[in-house]
């Protein structure tokens, strides 16, 4: 099954601690991205890849790392997490190009707490 | 980069057709534009995409202006478990790509 695979579902962590958030891809995609949804602020990304080693920032990159090693994988590291990193994160990938369009994938979510 | 903006929330009732608008006033010749629902806590699902004129698939239609600067989903003949928000996302293909969500339309329907 074609799918976005977001690793874990829920995660409470204390302030400053390193965490690293995985997405990995059955689909063979070059474009992966990192969202965060948060109420009233709607899907807003933070970094993506148009593939591997290809990375750039979103429209909220601060306190945000990503790597882009292999094509499937594209993890999302919070160095030292703080309380307004607090959201729900969705990982997507897409094709690229108009032959095949640029329709995202999204991943189940992760709803982070950072206390 | 172009801001997109969709209505806040509409209601319609079960069988009717719901017409979502997105405004994207300045976007280039070749960015695309695509559609998504969402219900709560889950990720968004795909609809459709299209860059012009009127596209159709098995659950929706995408319209497209000449002026491009407004898309609009049709949802034919919507039932109560389409309540969801809708979301238009752009795909600005210049350089580097960067894929920006609207606003969002929370869609209420009614029995």
């Amino acid at each position: 099954e074609a799918q976005v695979t977001q690793n874990p579902r829920y995660l409470i962590t204390v302030t400053g601690k390193k965490l690293t958030v995985t997405c990995s891809q059955n689909m063979n995609h070059e474009y992966m991205s990192w969202y965060r949804q948060d109420p009233g602020l709607g899907l807003r990304q933070i970094y993506y890849s148009m593939n591997v080693e290809v990375t750039d920032k979103g429209d909220v990159p601060e306190g945000y790392k990503v790597s882009r090693k292999e094509k499937r994988n594209f993890p999302l590291i919070l160095e030292s997490p703080s309380p307004n990193q607090t959201s729900l994160y969705f990982c997507a990938s897409s094709t690229i190009g108009q032959g095949s369009g640029y329709g995202y994938t999204f991943g189940s979510g992760t709803r982070l707490t950072v206390v | 980069l172009a801001k997109t903006t969709q209505p806040i929330s509409m209601d319609s009732y079960e069988g009717q057709e719901v017409n979502i608008t997105c405004s994207h006033n300045n976007i280039a010749t070749n960015d695309y534009i695509t559609w998504y629902q969402q219900f709560p806590s889950q990720g968004p699902r795909f609809i459709i995409q299209g860059y012009k004129t009127k596209v159709t698939n098995e659950v929706a239609s995408l319209f497209i202006p000449a002026d491009r600067k407004s898309s609009t989903l049709s949802l034919p003949r919507v039932s109560l478990s389409d309540t969801a928000v809708y979301y238009c996302l752009v795909v600005f293909t210049s350089g580097t790509y960067k894929y920006i969500f609207g606003t969002g339309t929370r869609l209420k329907v009614l029995a």
